[in-house]
């Protein structure tokens, strides 16, 4: 089975400018969760979506935004980019439904962001 | 979720086991422990998780205190590709509440 895939792999942008980052889930999962990695930070959760909807919120600015698809796929959103957005984010998909139960979260390779 | 406390760093030399402790002295009856890997630059990967029976897979094996106040992931024969930063996670599983809290985890260094 495939693993979560991240597109792009790398990218650069310039201050001000605006970004879409793309994640492909386990085939079957219906949770995808995004997360941002910075030296400082370390790994922070941005949020997750289930079924299409937004179902859990970290504690970032509203320049952070997503979306799932039908199909389960998600997209995160930056906009107004700032230095300090520079960072790996991290998509992870999961089987999650409701109810009980581990749900184990497997995670993409992620998107390196540069902001300058 | 509760917090959780790894020291920052172990090594161990390859071939041997490597017994990576945590500490979640505030766990709730209904919390999961899991741990995860990152290899340096790599997405995290999944390594274990345990409610209060000790589990293994083919990865690595799992002891949870009978307390459950804390636990240790055992890899029962370290590799110099086991070198990575361990985190150990606690948090109610299922549901809507799927946030993982990264902590800064312990790094694992294998040497030869």
């Amino acid at each position: 089975k495939a693993g979560v895939t991240q597109t792009p792999r790398y990218l650069i942008k310039t201050r001000g400018q605006q970004v879409t980052l793309s994640c492909s889930p386990i085939s079957g999962h219906r949770s995808v969760s995004w997360y941002q990695q910075t030296p400082g930070q370390g790994l922070q959760f941005l949020f997750e979506y289930f079924s299409e909807t937004q179902r859990n919120k970290g504690n970032f600015p509203g320049r952070f935004s997503g979306r799932q698809f039908s199909n389960s796929r998600s997209e995160m959103n930056v906009s107004t980019l700032e230095l300090g957005d520079s960072a790996l984010y991290l998509c992870a998909s999961s089987l999650v439904g409701s109810g009980t139960g581990a749900n184990e979260q497997y995670f993409g390779p992620g998107t390196r962001l540069t902001v300058t | 979720d509760a917090k959780t406390t790894q020291p920052p760093s172990m090594d161990c030399a390859e071939g041997r086991a490597a017994n990576l402790p945590c500490n979640h002295s505030t766990i709730s009856g209904n919390e999961y422990v899991y741990w995860y890997r990152q290899i340096h630059s790599q997405g995290p990967q999944y390594i274990i998780h345990g409610l209060k029976n000790n589990e293994t897979n083919e990865m690595a094996s799992l002891i949870i205190t009978e307390d459950r106040k804390s636990s240790t992931l055992i890899l029962p024969h370290a590799t110099l590709r086991d070198t990575a930063v361990y985190y150990c996670i606690v948090r109610v599983a299922g549901g809507a509440n799927s946030k993982l809290t990264f902590g800064k985890g312990i790094t694992l260094s294998v040497r030869p």
